[in-house]
């Protein structure tokens, strides 16, 4: 049950993109597709903005995408705002009703 | 409106035990798996442990396993995690959240477990 590995930090100025990686191994993001991915405003409540690899929960702007490939993940965040101002973690399911988050990116809007 | 409470958080010594519930509302608890995450304070998010709607299976993070038990009452609407031996690393903000599609969409505010002497 390693955590997946994320980037400690990534930053973009408004209206550009950021990119975070999220790489497991073969017995989690490599096998399933349940990779989901949360916004967390220190203080506050995670939020799910990714579920699925590449679903977006309704409310969530568009602006957010994720994708895989092998034993990797990635988020995308287009036309970064202020208020995506926050840390990420990517989560996977890893088998036997065991997930596993990543070890977080915050994410600065310069 | 669909919502998690959770309590029981407290300050405990090493060794001692505590129990976290979670309260729902606004959903049908009985139909719906559960989850227990953790955050050390300045650290990351930790999975620790689930259990399926029909509280027929639970599962826990290797961290935690032999310590803690989950379990639900599903007239109360209610979700228990009965932490035991509790170790200094243990402290942590606790939430609880609703399971879908394999991730976590209603999340509770969190309660704080401090093990400390």
């Amino acid at each position: 049950q390693s955590a997946l590995t994320q980037p400690p930090s990534a930053s973009g100025s408004p209206g550009q993109s950021v990119t975070i990686s999220c790489t497991g191994s073969s017995s989690d993001v490599g096998t399933y597709n349940y990779v989901s991915w949360y916004q967390h405003h220190p203080g506050k409540v995670p939020k799910l903005i990714i579920y699925y690899v590449d679903k977006r929960p309704s409310g969530v702007p568009d602006r957010f995408s994720g994708s895989k490939s092998g034993n990797a993940a990635s988020l995308t965040v287009s036309g970064l705002q202020a208020e995506d101002e926050a840390d990420y973690y990517c989560n996977s399911y890893a088998g036997g009703n065991t997930w596993v988050f990543g070890t977080g990116t915050k994410v600065t809007v310069l | 409106e669909v919502q998690l409470l959770e309590s029981g958080g407290g300050l405990v010594q090493p060794g001692g035990s505590l129990r976290l519930t979670c309260a729902a509302s606004g959903f049908t608890f009985r139909a719906n798996s559960m989850t227990w995450v953790r955050q050390v304070p300045g650290k990351g998010l930790e999975w620790i442990s689930f259990i399926y709607s029909d509280s027929a299976a639970t599962s826990y993070a290797d961290s935690v396993k032999g310590r803690f038990t989950l379990s639900s009452d599903n007239s109360r609407n209610t979700l228990y995690l009965q932490m035991s031996s509790l170790r200094a690393e243990d402290t942590a903000v606790y939430y609880c959240a609703k399971n879908t599609f394999f991730a976590f969409d209603i999340w509770g505010q969190g309660t704080m477990v401090t093990v400390s002497s």
